[in-house]
């Protein structure tokens, strides 16, 4: 079983502030996935990268996927009360293991006014 | 409007009463899966479908079954539930497996008693 590890598990900041979320693995997936959860909710997709070294921008919110297709980050700059939320991000193997997706465990973001 | 549709959202019940929680797209689309979700883990995958009549096991598929007769319709099966399988599901469905987002349902929140 594919493994990601995600962290930190709660990130409490202030409006104005920047954070960095990671998702960690010593697998290697062919996309990576970040979605947010607003509570009652499920899963909204932010964004999907596919090639090493890519990086995403929407907003301000910016994605990185690892050279070796191993990790990934999301960097919020400026956080926003809007930008409270559960932060996941979810691999897709490939290979044998086409079709499975694996999450990991998420990041909980508050941020305070 | 494109969604994705679990029933019921909300199920109290006791240990070894069979259920079905279904889930249905209106997209066409080919990929669908179910996920659990509990505090810490993230979700974790149970079942999923790359087409009608071919399913395969995610990472947690114990305790459990679905079906794929038709590509609009994924239902899950829990043939004897037990308070371990109390949790939060999601149903989600994608064009196809590959690098392709998820729609998330809204989720149904089962407690076994």
């Amino acid at each position: 079983t594919q493994l990601l590890e995600q962290s930190p598990q709660f990130l409490s900041i202030q409006e104005g502030e920047n954070l960095t979320v990671y998702c960690n693995s010593s697998s290697v997936f062919s996309s990576l996935q970040w979605y947010r959860q607003e509570p009652g909710e499920g899963p909204v997709l932010l964004v999907t990268v596919v090639t090493g070294g890519e990086v995403k921008k929407l907003k301000r919110l910016t994605f990185q996927f690892g050279d070796a297709r191993k990790d990934s980050s999301l960097h919020i700059t400026a956080a926003q009360p809007g930008d409270t939320g559960l932060y996941l991000c979810a691999g897709e193997a490939g290979g044998t293991s086409y079709g499975k997706l694996t999450f990991g465990q998420g990041t909980i973001l508050t941020v305070h006014p | 409007e494109a969604q994705v549709t679990q029933n019921p959202r909300y199920l109290i019940t006791v240990t070894g009463k069979k259920l079905t929680v279904t889930c249905s797209q209106n997209m066409n689309h080919e990929y669908m899966s179910w996920y659990r979700q509990d505090p810490g883990l993230g979700l974790r995958q149970i079942y999923y479908s790359m087409n009608v009549e071919v399913t395969d096991k995610g990472d947690v598929p114990e305790g459990y079954k679905v079906s794929r007769k038709e590509k609009r319709n994924f239902p899950l099966i829990l043939e004897s539930p037990s308070p371990n399988q109390t949790s939060l599901y999601f149903c989600a469905s994608s064009p196809s497996n590959y690098n392709q987002p998820q729609h998330f349902g809204d989720g149904t929140r089962l407690s076994i008693l």
